[in-house]
């Protein structure tokens, strides 16, 4: 079946870069995206990427795509601790046209 | 322009009884999604509402409906709660149907339930 793994939490300080680490199942996946969630608040979309594409670069994030193994990576530099929220990755399902989401990546910004 | 407002944004149930929950997209946008979010399930897809047609729908019971008026106002009902319905629901709004790189859903602050 359809299925987004993510490691739970990641600790990092101030300025620092961050990588938060994704993997998945559908191979049919057009688009893949990532999604942030502060606290009391909904989802906001940070940034997607094609399935065709290695790489994505927007402001200080980087998505990389590795198609061959099914794995994503949103890697946020300069830190800062406005960016402490859970990140989402998500698949859209080549079968069915939904959102597959993650459990989500708890990041917290240390000062 | 406003964004997706939900209401209420807090719920407290009982075991038993029945809810309805309300999202309000943004203006101009016809599809409508509902997300269930748990600690232990994660994000959910429920279902997802386009010009008052149910396009798509997740694996949940039946006690889990939904519906789109012709404002594109949507409603979810959740029949005989059960503890396990406590959840932050958010819903989803985009111009048109599905998800897209053109066709961003731009999300609710969820409603909080919990059963009681």
């Amino acid at each position: 079946g359809e299925d987004v793994e993510q490691s739970l939490f990641l600790s990092v300080r101030e300025g620092d870069s961050s990588v938060i680490n994704c993997t998945y199942t559908d191979s049919s996946s057009t688009y893949l995206y990532w999604y942030k969630q502060e606290p009391g608040a909904g989802l906001q979309l940070l940034t997607y990427i094609f399935s065709n594409m290695d790489m994505k670069q927007d402001q200080r994030l980087t998505v990389l795509l590795n198609k061959k193994d099914k794995h994503l990576s949103l890697r946020i530099a300069d830190t800062q601790t406005g960016d402490s929220a859970i990140y989402f990755c998500a698949e859209v399902s080549g079968n069915t046209g939904k959102l597959i989401f993650g459990q989500g990546t708890t990041l917290q910004v240390k000062p | 322009k406003a964004g997706v407002t939900q209401t209420p944004r807090y719920l407290i149930k009982t075991r038993g009884q029945q809810v309805t929950l309300s999202c309000s997209p943004i203006s101009g946008h016809r599809s409508v999604s509902w997300y269930q979010q748990t600690p232990g399930q994660g994000l959910q897809f429920l279902f997802e509402y386009f010009s008052e047609t149910q396009r798509n729908k997740g694996n949940f019971p039946g006690r889990f409906s939904g519906r789109q008026f012709s404002n594109s106002r949507s409603e979810m009902n959740v029949s005989t709660l059960e503890l396990g319905d406590s959840a932050l629901y958010l819903c989803a709004s985009s111009i048109l149907a599905g998800v897209t790189s053109n066709n961003e859903q731009f999300f609710g602050p969820g409603t909080r339930l919990t059963v009681l």
